[in-house]
């Protein structure tokens, strides 16, 4: 079964540097996400990409987050200056077109120190 | 706005036995999907079950069914003959139709199976 694959796993950084957390949807979705889990919290959404552009994005996704579809396989999102808040699980989501079911990937846990 | 309210934090269940999670949203949509996650201590986000809301027929998936009651606004889901692996976090979520629909999750409720 096709899968959406997120690297690395774990992540640890220091406050105030840069991260990009990698994601690889199923090759045939033309819509991708990004939702964040703080530990014991809910899953909340960050942003929605389609067609090469941001469709939506929520208010926790500020400047200091991008993202961006390099390559035609790759999704990636970048923390430019990251805070300890940042700490949190990172999900990547795609979903075909025409279809209501997402599949998510397996997770980046970021740690900022 | 949409919001999705897992009143239950915690549930425990004896192996085998049967346990339902309650979920309720708020929506003035008429056109949307519900849906049930589940979250093993692993954190993976694994789709368990899923409702469209112009479908009146419950959806069941093996030993996973739910209860969809729409004039209620009333989402639970049922696990019937508990395992072991059943244990986790489980997240229920809403996503209004169209094109660009994104995910609404509650709070979530942690399993436990008590052996």
């Amino acid at each position: 079964e096709p899968e959406v694959t997120q690297t690395p796993s774990h992540q640890v950084t220091q406050m105030g540097q840069e991260v990009i957390l990698r994601c690889v949807p199923i090759s045939n979705h033309l819509y991708f996400y990004w939702y964040r889990q703080i530990l014991g919290q809910k899953v909340e959404f960050l942003v929605s990409f389609y067609n090469n552009e941001i469709s939506e994005k929520s208010e926790i996704f500020d400047d200091q987050f991008s993202v961006e579809r390099p390559d035609g396989s790759n999704f990636t999102l970048k923390i430019r200056s990251t805070k300890l808040e940042d700490s949190a699980m990172y999900f990547c989501a795609s979903r075909a077109d025409g279809n209501y079911g997402y599949t998510f990937g397996s997770g980046t846990r970021l740690t900022v120190v | 706005a949409q919001t999705v309210t897992q009143s239950q934090p915690e549930m425990s269940v004896q192996e085998a036995e049967t346990v339902t999670l309650s979920c309720t949203y708020d929506t003035s949509e008429s056109d949307y999907y519900l849906f049930w996650y589940k979250q093993p201590p692993s954190r993976q986000m694994i789709l368990v079950i899923r409702q469209e809301a112009y479908k009146q027929q419950n959806a069941t998936e093996n030993r996973f069914s739910v209860n969809f009651q729409k004039a209620a606004k009333s989402f639970s889901l049922k696990i019937s003959d508990s395992q072991l692996g059943d244990a986790a976090m489980y997240f229920c979520a809403f996503r209004y139709g169209g094109s660009q629909g994104n995910l609404i999750f509650g709070k979530g409720t942690k399993l436990s199976v008590k052996p």
